[in-house]
C-alpha cells in the first residue's frame, strides 16, 4: 500500500534533549512538509521541501531542523532550542506535477516534553 | 495577505441533522480550495476539493461549492452520522505561487450525538 508513515506514534523527551521524528513516503512525491498542530489550533508549517537536497523554512522554523537526502524521507529534528515542543507533528507529501497539489498526511507523532 | 477563516467551533449536532461549516478566504487571484478531515488521534485526510470558480467538490455526502463572488467554500452535509465526528479544516493553495504550500484554517470540531 502506498502512503506516508511516521514513527514513533508517541514520543517523550526530557528538556534539553534533541529528538528526531521520522517521516517516510512511498508515493514517489517530490514535495514533503512538516506541520505542527496545537490543541484548538490549525496547522502551522515548520519546514517544507520541494526536491531532494533542498528545503525551505516555513512559518515556525525556529528550534527545528530537517534534511532531505532521499526522496522518500524527510526527518524532523526538534532541538533543545525549541521553547515549547510539546505538540502533535504531522508530515505530508504532494506530487509536484499535479496542479491542485493535494497533500497526503501521515498519522502523526505526538511529542511530549517531560 | 492570503488567509483562510473558518467558523469557530465546537459544533454539536444530533444524528441526521444538517451541517454547515463556513469557510471564507482572502487571496489575490484564484486559489485551489480544499476541505480536510481529521478523525481523533489521526492525521488529516482530504475530504473534497475545487480548483476553479463554481466547481463543486463532493465526497461521503459532503459538498462544497467554490464561490468566487463571495470568496467562500462552505462545507455542507444534509444528514450527519456519529461517524462524522471529527475536526474539519478548510485550506487553500496560494494562487500564483511557485511552491506547493497550503494555508489552513484553524479547524472546526464537530461532534455528532446519537
Amino acid at each position: 500500500d502506498g502512503g506516508i508513515t511516521q514513527s514513533p506514534k508517541y514520543l517523550f523527551r526530557k528538556e534539553g534533549q534533541n529528538v528526531t521524528l521520522s517521516c517516510e513516503q512511498n508515493l514517489n512525491h517530490d514535495a514533503m512538509y512538516w506541520y505542527r498542530q496545537d490543541p484548538g489550533q490549525g496547522l502551522r508549517l515548520i519546514y517544507y521541501s520541494q526536491i531532494v537536497n533542498d528545503f525551505q523554512k516555513g512559518d515556525i522554523a525556529e528550534g527545528y531542523s530537517v534534511s532531505r537526502e532521499k526522496k522518500e524521507s524527510f526527518p524532523l529534528t526538534v532541538t533543545s532550542a525549541q521553547k515549547n515542543p510539546t505538540a502533535f507533528y504531522l508530515c505530508a507529501s504532494s506530487d509536484s506535477l499535479r496542479s491542485y497539489n493535494e497533500q497526503f498526511f501521515g498519522p502523526g507523532t505526538r511529542l511530549t516534553v517531560l | 495577505g492570503n488567509s483562510v477563516t473558518q467558523m469557530e467551533g465546537p459544533v454539536t449536532l444530533s444524528e441526521e441533522a444538517f451541517l454547515t461549516i463556513n469557510c471564507t478566504y482572502t487571496a489575490t487571484g484564484y486559489p485551489s480550495l480544499f476541505w480536510y478531515v481529521q478523525y481523533p488521534g489521526e492525521g488529516l485526510q482530504l475530504l473534497l476539493k475545487a480548483t476553479k470558480a463554481d466547481d463543486k467538490g463532493s465526497n461521503k455526502g459532503f459538498e462544497a461549492t467554490y464561490r468566487k463572488e463571495t470568496t467562500s467554500f462552505h462545507l455542507e452535509k444534509g444528514s450527519v452520522q456519529v461517524s462524522d465526528s471529527a475536526v474539519y479544516f478548510c485550506a487553500l493553495k496560494w494562487p500564483g505561487s511557485n511552491d506547493y504550500k497550503l494555508s489552513f484554517g484553524a479547524g472546526t470540531t464537530v461532534t455528532v450525538r446519537a
